[in-house]
């Protein structure tokens, strides 16, 4: 399809284990942004991709989180250590333009990846 | 960041019925979007409506910028409109792309 698309759609690992979550965008969007939904937080921002630029990564929670964009397409979420806090629905979405163009744009999410730290 | 408050938290309809959500944001947005959230989890997008009013099928929508409000109108409510449904908004003059949610209103529509 012509969506958003990520990899795997649930993951289940022990706590102090690293994760890798994988986000495909739609097709030529510059834009990619990472978000969870965690049942106390709410939809909280992670981190934004705007083309080859530097990525804005004010709301990752911790230095164990880190994320990359390769070929300015596809983007893994890393956490390293994973805790029990960190179980959450990880969610990926992009946009064509981002803030680019001055304003901001359409984002289109993904399934998200369901994960669980036990 | 921008505080975004939903109202009403929950709605329970009969099917048939009409609502209206209501979003208030507290600084100016050049985005605003809403977003069905179904039972799987995926976000729908359903406007985006930084101003002005929109239609689509039985639902619309209106962005009141100047006061800092969106609403959601559902028409002649149907059993897979159940869900919650997000606003969210990005702040104007913001050169970082984050949308800030609300915390979402759930809707029960009853056969």
């Amino acid at each position: 399809g012509a969506g958003v698309s990520q990899s795997p759609s649930n993951k289940v690992t022990e706590k102090g284990k690293d994760v890798e979550l994988r986000c495909d965008p739609i097709s030529g969007h510059t834009a990619l942004y990472w978000y969870r939904q965690s049942l106390g937080q709410g939809l909280e921002f992670l981190i934004y991709f705007q083309g080859n630029s530097a990525p804005d990564k004010s709301g990752l929670p911790s230095d164990r989180f880190s994320a990359e964009r390769t070929g300015g397409s596809v983007s893994t979420l890393t956490i390293q250590r994973t805790q029990q806090e960190d179980s959450a629905v990880y969610l990926c979405a992009s946009s064509l333009v981002g803030t680019s163009g001055g304003g901001s744009d359409t984002q289109y999410f993904g399934p998200g990846t369901r994960l669980t730290v036990l | 960041g921008i505080q975004v408050e939903q109202s009403p938290p929950d709605l329970i309809l009969q099917e048939g019925a009409n609502s209206t959500l209501r979003c208030n944001f507290s600084d100016s947005v050049n985005n605003l979007q809403w977003f069905h959230q179904n039972p799987w989890g995926q976000l729908i997008n359903l406007f985006y409506i930084p101003s002005g009013t929109k239609q689509n099928g039985r639902l619309s929508a209106t962005t009141v910028a100047t006061e800092r409000y969106s609403l959601l109108y559902i028409s002649s409510s149907q059993t897979t409109d159940s869900g919650v449904y997000f606003c969210a908004v990005c702040r104007r003059g913001s050169t970082l792309g984050r949308l800030y949610f609300g915390r979402g209103t759930q809707l029960t529509v009853w056969p």
